[in-house]
Formats: structure tokens, sequence, C-alpha cells
């Protein structure tokens, strides 16, 4: 079955600083997608990222990037010169299309505080 | 465009009474999907519906829990019978086929 797993429950940093948020993941399948979703404390979770299997190349997005490693089962995100509105719950979400369709597995979340 | 839109915002019931929960997906979405959010469970799948295609209903918790798609754009998510452990953010979504989902606001469900 698939799993998907954030081993950090909470994080708190003051702006500026660099943060990573840690995903581990387990499946059968070797085609999937991972995903990271933000839920600012409106509650709306907002899509920020989409990687299918096959591509192993890291991705940057502004101040946000993410390192896909097959080897390890992982999908790390972090953002650089973290800001007050970064505060938030992040999500991060599996779909293995064989086994489960496209339904996303989510992990536990990272509730990151930002402080000034 | 609109995003994904849910009614109500807030629904509180009172225990027994059934409930109808309403999504309107993104024009044009084929895909549409069910989530529930509670602090206890964390984020989990309960329906998912693909154009035509019988939906998947492996998620959902009971038979008290349904669903249904009309005309392949709205739907609704009926609980029968609320019990308090229902009570939970219900968070619907919709995409294109196998690409990402976008989520509505959510509906905040409270049984007492």
């Amino acid at each position: 079955a698939q799993k998907v797993t954030q081993a950090q429950t909470e994080i708190s940093v003051v702006e500026k600083e660099d943060v990573t948020l840690d995903c581990v993941y387990e499946t059968r399948d070797t085609t999937y997608y991972l995903f990271w979703y933000k839920q600012p404390p409106s509650g709306e979770l907002v899509f920020l990222i989409r990687r299918n299997s096959f591509d192993e190349q890291n991705e940057i997005s502004g101040r946000y990037s993410w390192n896909f490693q097959k080897s390890t089962s992982s999908f790390n995100f972090t953002i650089t010169a973290s800001q007050v509105v970064d505060s938030a719950v992040y999500f991060c979400a599996l779909s293995d299309w064989r086994t489960s369709g496209s339904r996303l597995t989510f992990g536990e979340g990272t509730q990151l505080t930002v402080n000034p | 465009g609109a995003g994904v839109s849910q009614s109500p915002s807030n629904k509180v019931t009172e225990k027994g009474k059934d409930v109808e929960l309403r999504c309107d997906p993104i024009s044009g979405h084929t895909a549409l999907y069910w989530y529930r959010q509670s602090l206890g469970q964390g984020l989990e799948f309960l329906i998912y519906f693909q154009g035509n295609s019988a939906p998947d209903k492996s998620g959902l918790p009971s038979d008290r829990f349904s669903a249904e798609r009309t005309g392949g754009s709205v739907s609704t998510l009926t609980i029968q019978r609320t019990q308090q452990e229902d009570s939970a953010v219900y968070l619907c979504a919709s995409s294109f086929t196998g690409t990402e989902q976008y989520f509505g606001p959510g509906t905040r469900l409270t049984v007492t």
C-alpha cells in the first residue's frame, strides 16, 4: 500500500532562514506522481508542484525548490529566505495510478511557522 | 477563472440528522474527488468520479456516506444519520484526468 511520511510535525524558523520540509513515500508502482500542497490559515489547499516518477530533475520556482530522489524515496521541499507569509501547513502527497487511480495519499503535514 | 466552490461553508447538525454537501468543480474538469480532513485522521480520500465511469467509492467510511455527480459537473456528498465522529472538514477537488487536483475551500461539518 502507498504511504507518505512527513516526520516533522512542526518547524519554527525566523524570517530569512532557509527551511527544508522532508517527505518520504512508499509505493509498489514504478509510475507515480508526487505533490506538495500548502494550507494557509484560511484553510484552502493550494497546489504547489507535481512531479512524475520518471523525472528526477530538481525544480526551482522562485524561493521554492524541490529535491526528488528515487533512491531514497524522498521528495523534499526547501523554502529559501523564508517569509512570514510562508507560515502554513504543508502536505506532501502521492498518487500511484495503477493501484489507486489518481486519488491522493497525503502525509500528516508539517506546520511551518515563520517568525518576524 | 472560477475555482472549485463548496457549500455550505459551515454546517452544524444534530446527531442522527442527514446532511448534504455540495461541490461545483472547475468548468471542464473531468475528475472530481471528495476528501475529509479531521484532527485524528488527517486528510483521507472518500470518493472519486471520472467522467461517466463508475465512481471509486473505496474510501467511504460507512454505508451512511454516499455521493453522486450529476451531468458530469456538480456533486453532492450525503451523510445519513450523522454521528459525532463525522465532524470534519469535507474537501472537494477537481482536475483534468491524471493531473494536479485543485481544492475548494471545504465545508466544516459539526455534529452536536
